[in-house]
């Protein structure tokens, strides 16, 4: 079974530079996360989404960072314009319909680096 | 106070030994708890929940001590493979934000 699908898995570019983030969810699950993770900071939920419809983005750092989902199937990540400190790894995980205990299944993330 | 506290390590062990990490947590209206083992480079993946009682998976056992706010991980005889970060995750209310401790690292040596 194919599981959380992100691409791409690693970025390099400029500061300033619109980066694009893509993930596909497992099929049948209805809930979407998108995290950050750093060293200092750990594992950090940036947004996440119940059926395609945004439920909690107040870990979104600012108006540069952006979420969207348009369908059960697809979702994207945008930072505009990127900043070095934005260099991390992206993960976008999904969970199961039930109840809020379903444990979120990542995908492989995406290695950003904003020089 | 990080809502999530666990001590990073690294915890370096012999095969075969038994190792235990706690986690502190600061939100007493905390619900639901979860290990996540996350190999170097790779993504977190569920390793096991903990339940109020306590539970047991093979050699991992999970403990939750609410007066305390904090829960334990305990591996007994120690493989190589169980070389990995272990992140503490805990969730408060009904919806499916989870709060993640920094992790603990674990390294067992041969």
């Amino acid at each position: 079974d194919a599981g959380v699908i992100q691409s791409p898995r690693h970025e390099v570019t400029e500061m300033g530079q619109e980066v694009t983030l893509r993930c596909k969810p497992i099929s049948g699950h209805n809930s979407l996360f998108w995290y950050r993770q750093t060293m200092m900071r750990g594992l950090e939920l940036l947004i996440y989404f119940n059926n395609n419809v945004p439920i909690d983005d107040s870990g979104m750092p600012e108006d540069r960072f952006s979420a969207k989902m348009p369908n059960a199937s697809f979702s994207t990540l945008k930072i505009q314009p990127s900043e070095p400190r934005d260099s991390a790894v992206y993960f976008c995980a999904s969970s199961p319909v039930g109840d809020s205990n379903q444990p979120q299944h990542f995908g492989d993330g995406t290695r950003l680096s904003i020089l | 106070r990080k809502e999530v506290e666990q001590d990073p390590g690294p915890f370096n062990v012999p095969e075969g030994a038994t190792v235990a990490f706690n986690c502190t947590y600061s939100n007493s209206a905390s619900q639901s708890f979860f290990w996540y083992r996350q190999d170097c480079r790779k993504e977190p993946k569920l390793l096991m929940s903990v339940y109020s009682s306590g539970n047991e998976d093979g050699r991992f056992t999970a403990q939750l001590n609410r007066a305390s706010q904090y829960i334990s991980l305990l591996i007994r005889d120690s493989k190589l493979s169980d070389s990995a970060t272990y992140l503490c995750v805990v969730k408060t209310g009904n919806n499916r934000k989870l709060i993640w401790g920094l992790g603990t690292s674990l390294a067992v040596n041969p």
